[in-house]
Order: C-alpha cells, then structure tokens, then sequence
C-alpha cells in the first residue's frame, strides 16, 4: 500500500540555517502530496502541497518541489527562524484508498535556537 | 466556529472505562475524519463521515471503537472498555468536501491516557 516516509528527528538548529526535512513516498498513480506543520499545542495545519510531477508548493519562505523521479517531497527553508520549531508531517493523498485519506509520515521535530 | 473544536482536551481515564470524545467542525464542512496519534507514530486514520453517506470505518482498530456524526455536524468517538494501548492524542479534521485536494483544518485533539 502506499506510504510516508520522513526522516527521523528531533532536528536542531541555529537560527538562520538553511532547512531540509526528507520526505520520501511509495504509491502508485499520481499522489498529491503535502507537508502540514504542527505548533506546541495546536492543531495541524495545512502549510503547502503539490498535485502533479515538477509542481513546486511554496508558503511561509519553505519549499517543496514534487520528485516522481526520485519519490520525494524535501521540505525546504533557506533560514529558519525560532517561530518556526514544530513538528512537520509529510502526507500523501492515497491514490489506493480512495480519494479523502490522508497517508501521513511520523512527523519530524525541528527545534531552532536564538 | 472559526476552527475545529475538539474537547476535552485532556482525558485520563481508568483501564476498563468507556470515554467519549468530541469534535466540532468548522461549520459547512461537509466532510469529518478522526486519527489517532501515538507517540512515534504517524497519523493513523480512524473514520471518514461524508454528508449523509455511510461512514467509512475502515481505519477503526477494533469494535470497542465507534463513532458517529449527528445532524451533519457534531461527531462523537466512543471507546468502550479502554486499555492502555488506546493510549494516544485523537485529532478531527474537517474538510469543505471530501476529496482530500481540499486540504483538512485539524483541531488540537483530545490526548487521552489509559492507567
């Protein structure tokens, strides 16, 4: 069945480092992927996405550009900030269950330091 | 509401126990989905409510669990004689429609914990 995988964290870093969060896939078809993000005591939110092959989802200075290649969705931010320690979850649309679930990775936590 | 509510937001219960836990969708949505987070674990889906369709209860882990959805809105997971593995943070999201290019708005879950 289709798959999420994320790398492990958590991931700490300075403040204005540069960001990658790996994010690899297995599913057949032509998934949407998306990475949401999760702030200390509150919900998921939805932060970008990519439906097709080369699409890139930008939002909030992170980027990911959709791989069919290589089977990857890698978070990007080219300077990270304290506001932006969280747990981020990569997710894939299930192309094998239908088109409502979400198949989402265990999440990685990035933690930035001033 | 502005946002999905879900409540309580901390639940400890006693192994051997029913809870009930709530979720109140952003109004309009007509779609509702429960997932279970444990810790070191990725979300794991629960339940799909779709407008007046039959719930998709593919994802529920046994028959102590059920959930419902009155009127269209409000929805209730139920577990019925809790053990410790049900241990977890249970999240709903809501959706405009259920296709899942609408992207879901999570409330902030009910963390419960079976001792």
């Amino acid at each position: 069945g289709d798959s999420v995988t994320q790398m492990e964290g958590p991931v700490t870093l300075s403040e204005e480092a540069f960001l990658t969060i790996n994010c690899t896939y297995t599913a057949t078809g032509y998934p949407s992927l998306f990475w949401y993000v999760q702030y200390p005591g509150e919900g998921l939110q939805l932060l970008l996405k990519a439906t097709k092959a080369d699409d890139k989802g930008s939002n909030k200075g992170f980027e990911a550009t959709y791989r069919k290649e290589t089977t990857s969705f890698h978070l990007e931010k080219g300077s990270v900030q304290v506001s932006d320690s969280a747990v981020y979850f990569c997710a894939l649309k299930g192309t094998t269950s239908g088109t409502y679930k979400y198949i989402f990775g265990t999440g990685t936590r990035l933690k930035v330091l001033a | 509401g502005a946002g999905v509510s879900q409540s309580p937001s901390n639940k400890v219960t006693e192994k051997g126990k029913d809870v009930e836990l709530r979720c109140d969708p952003i109004s309009g949505h007509t779609a509702l989905y429960w997932y279970r987070q444990s810790l070191g674990q990725g979300l794991e889906f629960l339940i799909y409510f779709q407008g007046n369709s039959a719930p998709d209860k593919s994802g529920l882990p046994s028959d102590r669990f059920s959930a419902e959805r009155t009127g269209g809105s409000v929805s209730t997971l139920t577990i019925q004689r809790t053990q410790q593995e049900d241990s977890a943070v249970y999240l709903c999201a809501s959706s405009f429609r259920g296709s899942a290019n609408y992207g879901y708005t999570f409330g902030s879950g009910t963390r419960l914990t079976v001792v």
